[in-house]
């Protein structure tokens, strides 16, 4: 059973750069699988950031970008802010219908 | 402007059915596939199913044979009925707009909780 990997959390200080990471546990990402990244604060529904890998969602500031890392997806804020302390999901396209989400990554801004 | 708005969820004995919809406005159901998502309390999200739009459906092997999406084009509404529900069900249901051009969930609703207990 395919598993969609992301770190369970990381750390940044204000101002700085991090670059989160989606895999997947057999088998390296690519754009075939239509990385998308999502932004979730505690109680609220879910905000869509980047899509087909790197488009940026409108009203999303460029701060956020995608990209391909090596065999990941991967999500880089740069210049964080105390807002951007959420947890981000990933999710890949399996085909067949099915999308599979990452298990998420708790973001620690300070 | 787009809306989704989730209703029907609540408490429901292990065994029980429910059914959520999820009223859209700003765009039509029909014309685009629609997706629910859910996420238990204090776990990550988690995709249920999606509907094309010419009704193909595809659902997650957790739910599949006892949940079945549907959309009633007049109301533009998207449905869940989710039968021989368990403890495991419980979350907070999202619907979505799901891109078919890029295969990412477009606009989300605000959710709705299903507590599954006796």
């Amino acid at each position: 059973q395919t598993v969609v990997t992301q770190e369970p959390s990381f750390s940044v200080s204000p101002g700085g750069t991090v670059t989160l990471t989606c895999g997947l546990s057999s088998g390296s990402v690519s754009t075939n699988y239509y990385p998308s990244w999502y932004q979730q604060t505690p109680g609220q529904a879910p905000r869509t950031l980047i899509y087909s890998t790197n488009t940026r969602s409108s009203g999303v500031p460029d701060r956020f970008s995608g990209s391909i890392l090596g065999n990941k997806a991967a999500l880089t804020i740069t210049g964080a802010q105390a807002d951007d302390e959420s947890d981000y999901y990933c999710v890949l396209y399996m085909g067949s219908g099915i999308s599979l989400f990452g298990g998420g990554t708790k973001l620690t801004v300070l | 402007e787009v809306q989704l708005v989730e209703s029907g969820g609540g408490l429901v004995q292990p065994g029980g059915s429910l059914r959520l919809s999820c009223a859209a406005s700003g765009f039509t159901v029909s014309g685009n596939y629609m997706s629910w998502v859910r996420q238990a309390p204090g776990k990550g999200l988690e995709w249920v199913s999606v509907i094309y739009t010419g009704g193909t459906t595809y659902y997650a092997d957790s739910v599949k044979g006892r949940f079945s999406i549907s959309r009633d084009n007049s109301k533009n509404t998207l449905y869940l009925l989710m039968n021989s529900l368990r403890a495991e069900d419980t979350a907070v249901y999202y619907c979505a707009w799901y891109s078919s051009s890029w295969y990412y969930f477009h606009y989300w609703g605000q959710g709705t909780l299903v507590t599954v207990s006796s």
